[in-house]
């Protein structure tokens, strides 16, 4: 059974860092591509970042672009999400999802449970 | 970027009865080589993350019961609930896949039980 573990989040002023993780399981992590998507509150879903399965390929919203760093740790079976220069926009819950095919475009067969970052001072 | 907007945001149907969401896209979500949608439907209720039910427009994902159901082509699709129960009360979204990234997601249709 497929199982993502999100964790990180944290209360954080703005301009700080932060890096959020998501362990993954049942499943061979490294053949697939995995995404973050996040949701503001009260708001709906945001694709942020995706990063192919071997992490070759990175990909990002503009509106995150040049402040987040999507990664991977295929050894660990890891996925994280580097943010910097955080802004009170980015408070949301941060879920990361898993592809449900091998290659690119893909929808989401598998969440995290979600991890809370709030940016505030 | 492909814009999803979805109608209603949102609407409240009696038990047993039948619900109806629409998702339309500002380009064409249809793959001419392989003749399928790239279009996800998932539902999300309060505090839980979101659940996949239906992909490539129509295709059911396991163990969803088959009250729900999707159809549409091109820039136009719909999720049907045909007999709603009271667990179906979530907000529902739509995605487009067909770009490599950037995926997007409708604005959500929140469904309430009248």
């Amino acid at each position: 059974e497929v199982h993502l573990v999100d964790s990180g989040g944290d209360l954080v002023p703005p301009g700080e860092s932060l890096r959020l993780s998501c362990a993954a399981s049942g499943f061979t992590f490294s053949s697939y591509a995995m995404s973050w998507v996040r949701q503001a509150p009260g708001g709906g879903l945001e694709w942020v970042s995706a990063i192919s399965g071997s992490g070759d390929n990175t990909y990002y919203a503009d509106s995150v672009k040049g402040r987040f760093t999507i990664s991977r740790d295929n050894t660990k079976k890891t996925l994280y999400l580097q943010m910097s220069s955080l802004r009170a926009e980015d408070t949301a819950v941060y879920y990361c999802a898993k592809d449900a095919r091998l290659g690119p475009s893909s929808y989401f067969d598998s969440w995290g449970q979600g991890s809370l970052v709030a940016v505030s001072s | 970027d492909i814009v999803m907007t979805q109608s209603p945001d949102s609407l409240a149907v009696s038990l047993g009865e039948r619900a109806t969401i629409n998702c339309k896209s500002s380009q064409s979500v249809l793959y001419s080589s392989n003749n399928k949608n790239y279009l996800a439907w998932y539902q999300q209720k309060p505090g839980q993350a979101p659940k996949l039910l239906i992909y490539w427009a129509s295709t059911r994902e396991s163990g969803v019961p088959d009250r729900f159901s999707g159809s549409g082509s091109g820039t136009d699709f719909t999720l049907t609930i045909s007999s709603l129960q009271a667990e179906d009360a979530a907000i529902y979204y739509c995605q487009q896949y067909y770009t490599t990234p950037p995926y997007t997601f409708g604005q959500g249709t929140k469904l309430e039980i009248k």
